[in-house]
C-alpha cells in the first residue's frame, strides 16, 4: 500500500509570491489534515478536510487556505508569502475524520524556504 | 493549550532506560504519540485514552494520569532506532476537531 506523497518535495520561493501544495493520501483514506512544522513551535495544526469538506482550522492567517477534490487529493496555498512561512509543511491522511481514536499517517513534508 | 514536553531533548546510551512526560493544563480526552527521525515523516505509536483504552502498533509503554493531565512515554532497554524526535498531541475531548502537540522531545541513543 502506496504511502502519503506529497508534491514538491522543496521549494523556495520569495516574499509576496504565493505556492501550491499538494497530497495525496493513503488509498482510501478520505481525511487529508496539514500541519505547519517550525523548530520552534513544533507541529502546528492548518486544517483538515474531509470528504471535500473543510472541517476544521487552526490559529493561521486567511492567506493560508486549501481545497480537497473528489479523489481525496488535497493542495494547500499560501498566498502573499512572509519570511516566517518558511517551514515543513506536512499532510496527514487518516481513513475517518478527526482525531479520536484515529491514527494518522503523514506524508514527508514539503520544505518551503521564504527568501 | 499546548502541551509541554519534558525533557526537551535527553542522550542515551544503547540498553538505558528513559522516560518522557507530556502534560497539559487542561483536563484531556486523550493523547497521542508520534516518533519523528530527522528527515522523515512523524510514525504513530500509540494513543491513550481516557478510561485506560490504548491503541498501538509498537511494543513502546505508555502511560496516561487523567487526574495529573499527563502521559509518560516508556522507553526501556534503548535501541539505536529509537532515536528521534517524540511529539505527543493532545485532544480535549471526544469528536474534538484537531490534535494539539507539543515542541517535542529530541532522544538520541549512542552505541
Amino acid at each position: 500500500k502506496a504511502g502519503v506523497t506529497q508534491t514538491p518535495r522543496y521549494l523556495i520561493k520569495t516574499r509576496g509570491q504565493q505556492v501550491t501544495l499538494s497530497c495525496s493520501p493513503i488509498s482510501g483514506h478520505r481525511s487529508v489534515s496539514w500541519y505547519q512544522q517550525t523548530p520552534g513551535q513544533g507541529l502546528q495544526f492548518l486544517f483538515e478536510y474531509f470528504s471535500e469538506t473543510q472541517r476544521n482550522k487552526g490559529n493561521f492567517p486567511g492567506r493560508f487556505s486549501g481545497r480537497q477534490f473528489s479523489n481525496s487529493r488535497s493542495e494547500m496555498n499560501v498566498s502573499t508569502l512572509e519570511l516566517g512561512d518558511s517551514a515543513l509543511y506536512l499532510c496527514a491522511s487518516s481513513y475517518s475524520p478527526g482525531p479520536t481514536g484515529n491514527e494518522q499517517f503523514f506524508g514527508p513534508g514539503t520544505r518551503l524556504t521564504v527568501l | 493549550q499546548q502541551p509541554v514536553q519534558s525533557p526537551q531533548a535527553v542522550i542515551l546510551r544503547e540498553g538505558e532506560d528513559a522516560v518522557i512526560n507530556c502534560s497539559s493544563s487542561k483536563a484531556l480526552y486523550s493523547v497521542h504519540w508520534y516518533r519523528q527521525k530527522h528527515g522523515e515523516a512523524p510514525v504513530f505509536l500509540m494513543i491513550l485514552l481516557k478510561g485506560g483504552e490504548q491503541k498501538g502498533h509498537e511494543k513502546i509503554s505508555a502511560s496516561f494520569n487523567e487526574k495529573k493531565q499527563q502521559s509518560s512515554l516508556y522507553l526501556t532497554a534503548s535501541q539505536l532506532s529509537y532515536s528521534g524526535t517524540y511529539f505527543c498531541g493532545t485532544e480535549l475531548r471526544a469528536g474534538s476537531e484537531k490534535l494539539v502537540f507539543g515542541k517535542g522531545t529530541k532522544l538520541t541513543v549512542n552505541p
